[in-house]
C-alpha cells in the first residue's frame, strides 16, 4: 500500500534559481492536487489535475510556477527565478474519482520543504 | 479573508479526558468538511470527513459535528491519548475540488 510520495524533501536553493519538485500520486488516482503551507498557517491550494487536465489554478500560482502532469501519473511543480518569499513546505495530495460524495478525501505527500537563501 | 477559522491556536487536555476542536466557516458553498491530523516533518493525515447532509459522523474515538446553521463544526475525540498531540487542522471543499485549511490547533494531550 503506497502512499503519495514526494522528491526531494528538502531543497535549498538561492534566490534567482529555478527548482523543480516531484510527486507521485496513489495508483489509480487521477485527481492530483499541490499545496503549499508557510509557517503558522494551514495549507493553500495552488493547482489542481484531473488526469492529465490541469483543470484549476490559484491566484497564489504566479506566472513564475508551472505545473505539468504529463499521462496523468506522476506530477511536477517548477519554480522559476525563485524569491525569498517562496520559502515554504509544498505539499502534493492525490484523490480518487469522485463519485457522489465519495472520493471528497485527499491523501498527502511528506511534501517538499523549500528554503530559498 | 480566511474562510475557514479555527480560533485555538492550541490546546491542552488531560491523558483520558475530551478533546474539542472547533471550527468555524464563512463560505455557505462549502458541503463537505474534514479534519486532518499532522505531526512535525510530515504531511497531514485524513482523521474524519462529514457530508453537509449530516449532523454527526462518529468513528472509534473521534466524533465530527456540523451545524450549518451556525456554520461551525467540532471534533471530539474521546478518551484523549497522548499520541494525540499534533496540529489539526479543518478543511472545507466547495463540489469535491479543493480543500480550504484553517490555520490549525495544536494539541496536546498531558500524561
Amino acid at each position: 500500500d503506497t502512499g503519495v510520495s514526494q522528491d526531494p524533501r528538502h531543497k535549498i536553493t538561492k534566490r534567482g534559481q529555478n527548482v523543480t519538485f516531484r510527486c507521485d500520486p496513489i495508483s489509480e488516482h487521477n485527481r492530483l492536487y499541490w499545496y503549499r503551507q508557510t509557517l503558522g498557517q494551514g495549507p493553500e491550494f495552488l493547482t489542481y489535475f484531473q488526469n492529465e487536465a490541469q483543470l484549476e489554478k490559484s491566484r497564489l500560482l504566479s506566472d513564475r510556477f508551472s505545473a505539468e502532469r504529463p499521462k496523468g501519473s506522476f506530477s511536477t511543480l517548477e519554480i522559476q527565478r525563485t524569491e525569498q518569499g517562496d520559502s515554504a513546505m509544498y505539499l502534493c495530495a492525490s484523490s480518487p474519482e469522485l463519485r457522489g460524495r465519495a472520493g471528497m478525501e485527499q491523501y498527502f505527500g511528506p511534501g517538499t520543504r523549500l528554503t530559498v537563501t | 479573508d480566511q474562510q475557514v477559522k479555527q480560533n485555538s491556536p492550541s490546546l491542552s487536555v488531560q491523558e483520558g479526558r475530551i478533546s474539542i476542536l472547533n471550527c468555524d466557516y464563512t463560505n455557505s458553498m462549502f458541503d463537505y468538511f474534514l479534519w486532518y491530523k499532522k505531526y512535525p516533518a510530515e504531511g497531514p493525515t485524513f482523521l474524519i470527513s462529514i457530508s453537509s447532509i449530516k449532523d454527526k459522523n462518529e468513528d472509534g474515538r473521534f466524533t465530527v459535528f456540523l451545524n450549518k446553521s451556525a456554520k461551525h463544526l467540532s471534533l471530539h475525540i474521546v478518551p484523549s491519548q497522548p499520541g494525540d498531540s499534533a496540529v489539526y487542522f479543518c478543511a472545507a471543499s466547495p463540489y469535491g475540488n479543493k480543500l480550504v485549511f484553517g490555520a490549525g490547533t495544536i494539541l496536546r494531550v498531558k500524561s
